[in-house]
């Protein structure tokens, strides 16, 4: 079966520190893999999603980046972390070509100091 | 572009009675509809979704949902609930033409179920 892991849980970044979350799944192949941000008190925002390795798509302009180096992994980065980076990260995947709906990660809260 | 609403962003509701969380979505054309729990500090967990056919769609956990395309709404429903049911809930709408889960989420609604 299908698993997505993604780590770590929680994370305390002082401002202007770099950032590196991973989200990686097995069980599958070419997968499209997402990057959904929730702030307090807020729904989901999409923030970059993929459709193969090396394309990556923002939605929204950000202090923030996405990789995708390998197929099954996917990285959100940032150079230099803002306080308004602050919330809760969600990783995500769906089945191209397959049944809709994506699932999702464990999610990390990240707090910027 | 699509948009979705969840009227409510907070229900609370006493544990067995029933409860409907609403959801109405912005576009009349074809449309995937869901609908996700996030437990606190946790992802999301797919609880039901509605891609064609019958637009009464059976979830996990007891709830179910009901399609209505001249209302474009998605309202979710649960005849009896428990106190395990809190939690909050999405709406998401994607659209069936492009070629991956570009998934619209509404804001929430918090769902608090009262001993």
């Amino acid at each position: 079966s299908q698993t997505i892991h993604q780590w770590p849980a929680t994370l305390v970044q002082p401002v202007g520190s770099p950032l590196s979350l991973e989200c990686t799944v097995e069980g599958t192949s070419n997968p499209n893999l997402y990057w959904y941000r929730q702030a307090a008190g807020r729904g989901l925002q999409l923030l970059f999603y993929s459709v193969g390795i090396g394309q990556i798509s923002s939605e929204v302009p950000q202090n923030l980046s996405a990789s995708r180096p390998q197929d099954r992994q996917f990285i959100l980065s940032s150079k230099k972390l803002l306080l308004s980076d602050s919330g809760f990260y969600l990783c995500a995947w769906s089945a191209l070509g397959g049944l809709p709906g994506a699932f999702f990660g464990q999610g990390t809260r990240l707090t910027v100091v | 572009a699509q948009s979705v609403t969840q009227l409510d962003s907070q229900v609370p509701v006493f544990e067995e009675a029933p409860v409907e969380l609403r959801c109405n979505y912005s576009s009349s054309v074809s449309v995937y509809l869901f609908w996700y729990v996030q437990y606190p500090n946790q992802g999301l967990q797919l609880l039901l979704k509605y891609l064609s056919g019958s637009t009464l769609v059976k979830g996990i956990n007891g709830f179910e949902a009901e399609f209505n395309k001249s209302q474009t709404s998605f309202h979710l429903r649960k005849p009896s609930v428990h106190i395990s049911d809190t939690a909050e809930y999405f709406c998401a709408v994607s659209d069936p033409k492009t070629s991956y889960d570009k998934v619209i989420f509404g804001p929430g609604t918090s769902l608090s179920v009262i001993p």
